[in-house]
């Protein structure tokens, strides 16, 4: 079995501001774990995976993930937001021969 | 190189009438998805292709649902007849690899579906 938590359904920063979005997993084998951007009226926009490779994931847009087996974490970072990066942002898991499973997502607002 | 493409973009009809959602996968990828966005529900998987097959249909809501895929290019998506519940953002996804493999789904923009 496998499931997604994300911590937050709404994160407002300022421009400029370091962001983060949490996200918690459960998975009965090792799982993969992608972070993607819904912008609106559009469809989802791979950010970032993680495959059993490095732990520290860097995505497209100067977002990163970490990926923390001792915590089921993988959160998303980003140092400086800036206004273009005001999306929802979904976290997805996949532990093998099964369906994806995605997190609620998380709206992230970026204040002038 | 093209994405994903869905179309329409939006379709408003009168409910009982059959509405038909079409999708062109990325060149190469093997695996199809139908997805259903609501504010209520968030993404739901509605069904899985695989080499053209359908592996999973399990979150088709209902006989009022069908989907197809004819060949590697296109996909389409059936429901007749169309109900005010049905709607919702429609969106097609591939990838390169069978479900359960770590390649990532690429996603189209979407079918915005009002019934009315």
């Amino acid at each position: 079995a496998q499931s997604v938590t994300q911590l937050d359904s709404h994160v407002s920063v300022s421009e400029g501001t370091p962001v983060l979005l949490r996200c918690n997993y459960s998975s009965s084998y090792s799982p993969s774990l992608f972070w993607y951007v819904q912008h609106p009226n559009k469809g989802l926009q791979l950010l970032l995976k993680y495959t059993s490779a490095a732990t520290l994931v860097k995505g497209i847009n100067g977002f990163e993930a970490e990926f923390k087996k001792s915590e089921t974490s993988f959160h998303l970072t980003k140092p400086s937001a800036h206004m273009s990066d005001a999306a929802e942002y979904f976290c997805v898991v996949n532990s093998g021969y099964s369906t994806l499973t995605f997190g609620k997502g998380t709206m992230l607002l970026v204040s002038p | 190189d093209a994405g994903v493409i869905q179309s329409p973009r939006h379709e408003v009809t009168e409910m009982g009438q059959e509405v038909t959602l079409r999708c062109k996968p990325i060149s190469g990828h093997n695996s199809l998805f139908w997805y259903r966005q609501t504010m209520m529900r968030g993404l739901e998987l509605l069904i899985y292709f695989n080499n053209n097959v359908p592996i999973d249909d399990s979150g088709m809501p209902e006989d009022r649902f069908s989907a197809k895929m004819p060949n590697a290019s296109f996909s389409t998506l059936k429901i007749q007849p169309s109900e005010p519940r049905d709607s919702a953002v429609y969106f097609c996804a591939s990838s390169l690899g069978a479900q359960g493999s770590n390649q990532p789904q690429h996603f189209g923009d979407g079918t915005r579906l009002s019934i009315l």
